[in-house]
């Protein structure tokens, strides 16, 4: 069965701090992965896709990782700010042409 | 506007009723999404549209629901006889070609549907 998991379900940061937060599929056959970020009362938006060829990928503070061969992914924060406040949601495709395949998300929360 | 738009925000209605939820894609996309995210729970495929090709109706949960795309752009989902647990919010997304092959969905912002 195509599942995403997602850990921790949440987590509470200080600002400035880091933070990872993982991933794990059993899609097959797997497309691409793709990290969004879901603030409270908004749709997601995409933070990174990456494909079975590509290991890691940033955008800004964002870096996600991908290991094809363990079907795990990570997506790291740096320097947390409080607008990073949000639910951050992995998403498998397992094809070209079919559903994306939902985790249900790692709600994170930046304090001050 | 440039963004996915969809229609009512919010809509409350009675157990037994049939609601409509409107989507409006960026102009161009050619791919369609309907999910639902129920509360503390992830989001939930529904159902796909690509162009002209028979949507992928995998995800609807019963026959109450249905979705149709008019034209290739503006979707509509009905939800008929609507029962509590049909509570949700249901989000659509627009993609610029087929989502599998890499191409960003861009999400709306939703409507949250209350069934009392």
């Amino acid at each position: 069965k195509n599942q995403v998991e997602q850990s921790p379900q949440s987590l509470i940061i200080l600002e400035g701090k880091n933070c990872t937060l993982q991933c794990n599929y059993t899609v097959s056959p797997f497309s691409n992965l793709r990290w969004y970020k879901q603030d409270t009362g908004r749709g997601p938006v995409s933070l990174t896709i990456m494909t079975f060829s590509e290991n890691t990928k940033s955008n800004g503070r964002y870096t996600a990782t991908l290991d094809a061969d363990t079907k795990q992914s990570s997506l790291h924060i740096t320097a947390s700010q409080l607008s990073d406040s949000a639910s951050y949601i992995c998403v498998v495709s397992a094809r070209e042409g079919t559903a994306l395949i939902f985790g249900k998300g790692t709600t994170l929360s930046v304090s001050s | 506007g440039a963004g996915v738009s969809q229609s009512p925000s919010n809509k409350v209605t009675e157990k037994g009723k049939d609601v409509e939820l409107r989507c409006d894609p960026i102009s161009g996309h050619t791919a369609l999404y309907w999910y639902r995210q129920s509360l503390g729970q992830g989001l939930e495929f529904l159902i796909y549209f690509q162009g002209n090709s028979a949507p992928d109706k995998s995800g609807l949960p019963s026959d109450r629901f249905s979705a149709e795309r008019t034209g290739g752009s503006v979707s509509t989902l009905t939800i008929q006889r609507t029962q509590q647990e049909d509570s949700a919010v249901y989000l659509c997304a627009s993609s610029p070609r087929v989502a599998g092959a890499g191409g960003t969905q861009y999400f709306g912002p939703g409507t949250r549907l209350l069934v009392l």
